[in-house]
């Protein structure tokens, strides 16, 4: 069984940066693009960033590039996404998914999110 | 950038073909994923390229695509499709993933 685990959300002033994780499971990691997507409060889906298998290709939305920066562990079976220079139109609840093989692949399984809350 | 344009809800009677529409330029072209997300939970793929469906998803979702609409059809809706619902391509252009706003599906 497919298992994606978020973790690292949390309440955080603006300007400081946050780190978020996804434990996977349940399928070969490795094999896999990942992809973090966020949905602020009341809000419809948006997505954030990619990663293919080999972390050899990356992609940001354009409201997080040069600010956040994914990564992937394939020994640890773990996905990263670090968040600095933090805004208030960052909060969301944000979810890890699995892709396909390759990075333009459908999402098929998504974790149940780690909420971020930037505040002063 | 790359839009797609969703209803913002859809209403329909139980047992009744709900049709939900995902706008764009020449979406014909683009693999369109559908994504149902209930109240508190996490979105569920339940339709993908276009027409297909995961496993364990009901035969009563279906998908077609073509022009500048794609449409996600639930027939025979029940209770339980209330939700919203996403649509998704890819953007090869500026090599960026794109949702639709969402369409709430209410069964009366």
């Amino acid at each position: 069984e497919v298992q994606l685990v978020e973790s690292g959300g949390g309440l955080v002033q603006p300007g400081r940066s946050l780190r978020l994780s996804c434990a996977a499971s349940g399928f070969t990691f490795d094999d896999y693009a990942m992809h973090w997507v966020r949905q602020a409060p009341g809000k419809g889906l948006e997505w954030v960033s990619s990663i293919t298998w080999n972390s050899g290709s990356i992609g940001y939305a354009d409201s997080v590039k040069g600010r956040f920066t994914i990564s992937r562990d394939n020994a640890k079976n773990s996905l990263h996404l670090q968040m600095n220079s933090l805004r208030a139109e960052d909060t969301a609840l944000y979810y890890c998914a699995k892709g396909r093989d390759i990075l333009t692949g459908r999402f098929d399984y998504w974790g149940q999110g780690t909420l971020v809350t930037v505040s002063s | 950038s790359y839009v797609l344009t969703q209803p913002p809800s859809v209403s329909v009677a139980p047992g009744q073909t709900a049709r939900i529409t995902c706008g764009g330029n020449n979406i014909g072209s683009k693999s369109v994923h559908w994504y149902q997300q209930k109240p508190g939970q996490a979105p569920v793929l339940v339709v993908y390229d276009d027409s297909d469906r995961p496993s364990g998803i009901p035969e009563r979702f279906s998908g077609s695509n073509s022009g500048n609409t794609a449409t996600l059809t639930i027939t025979r809706v029940e209770a339980g499709d209330e939700a919203d619902y996403y649509c998704q391509v890819w953007d090869s252009s500026s090599d960026h993933w794109v949702f639709g706003g969402g369409t709430k599906l209410t069964v009366l």
